[in-house]
């Protein structure tokens, strides 16, 4: 299995702040990277797919790179909605596979 | 817009067997992959496995020998099974669309407890 590790666990931050939180993959997936962001009480929402790719809906201030295995989501201009859980995901080989996820707080 | 609605116990005892069927409505079946997808209390999201459009089942080794994933296209639901249930199932039960890869839309997920 490829094994996803983020960091860090958790995150405490400020709003206006800007935040990076990064995902490993134990081997190449290319770009078949994607970011969810999950809070209390919902399913998670896809907010990057294809490594960097801003989902529709989503706000510009979320970004998102990388490839092969070093991946990274940025958001800018923090706001009070995205205090949350997010998580980095594989599709690039069965089983997909999931990293541990990211607390960021406030 | 799409929807997906799991359905099934809330708790059942070790040994025995989980059942959950997910209902997808406003859109199609076809051209996607239908996943189920856990999540532990410790957050951790787990991928069970999803079947093709066309019914062709891909299982987490992990979970292999316990699960069966089928599909009824003619109601618009596929359905899960995950036998010899121990505590360490326990864990809330989404079921998913994925498209080339990309989970795109998830059930609001139902809480399973695997308790005597």
């Amino acid at each position: 299995d490829i094994q996803m590790t983020q960091s860090p666990s958790s995150l405490s931050a400020s709003v206006g702040d800007r935040v990076t939180i990064t995902c490993r993959a134990s081997q190449n997936i290319n770009t078949f990277l994607n970011w969810y962001q999950q809070k209390p009480g919902q399913a998670p929402k896809v907010v990057i797919f294809a490594a960097s790719n801003l989902q529709s809906g989503v706000p510009s201030r979320f970004s998102g790179g990388g490839s092969g295995t070093d991946f990274a989501l940025t958001i800018s201009n923090l706001q009070p909605e995205d205090f949350a859980t997010y998580f980095c995901h594989q599709s690039y080989q069965t089983p997909q596979t999931f990293g541990q996820g990211t607390n960021l707080e406030l | 817009q799409v929807q997906l609605q799991e359905s099934g116990p809330g708790l059942v005892k070790p040994s025995e067997t989980l059942s959950l069927t997910c209902t997808v409505s406003g859109g199609s079946i076809g051209t996607y992959y239908w996943s189920w997808i856990r999540q532990t209390p410790e957050k951790r999201l787990d991928w069970i496995g999803y079947i093709s459009y066309s019914g062709i089942p891909y299982y987490n080794p992990s979970f292999k020998s316990r699960v069966t994933i089928s599909l009824d296209t003619s109601k618009a639901q596929f359905s899960l099974s995950l036998t010899s249930l121990t505590t360490a199932d326990t864990a809330i039960y989404y079921c998913a669309r994925d498209y080339k890869g990309l989970i795109d839309y998830w059930g609001q997920g139902t809480l399973v407890t695997v308790s005597s």
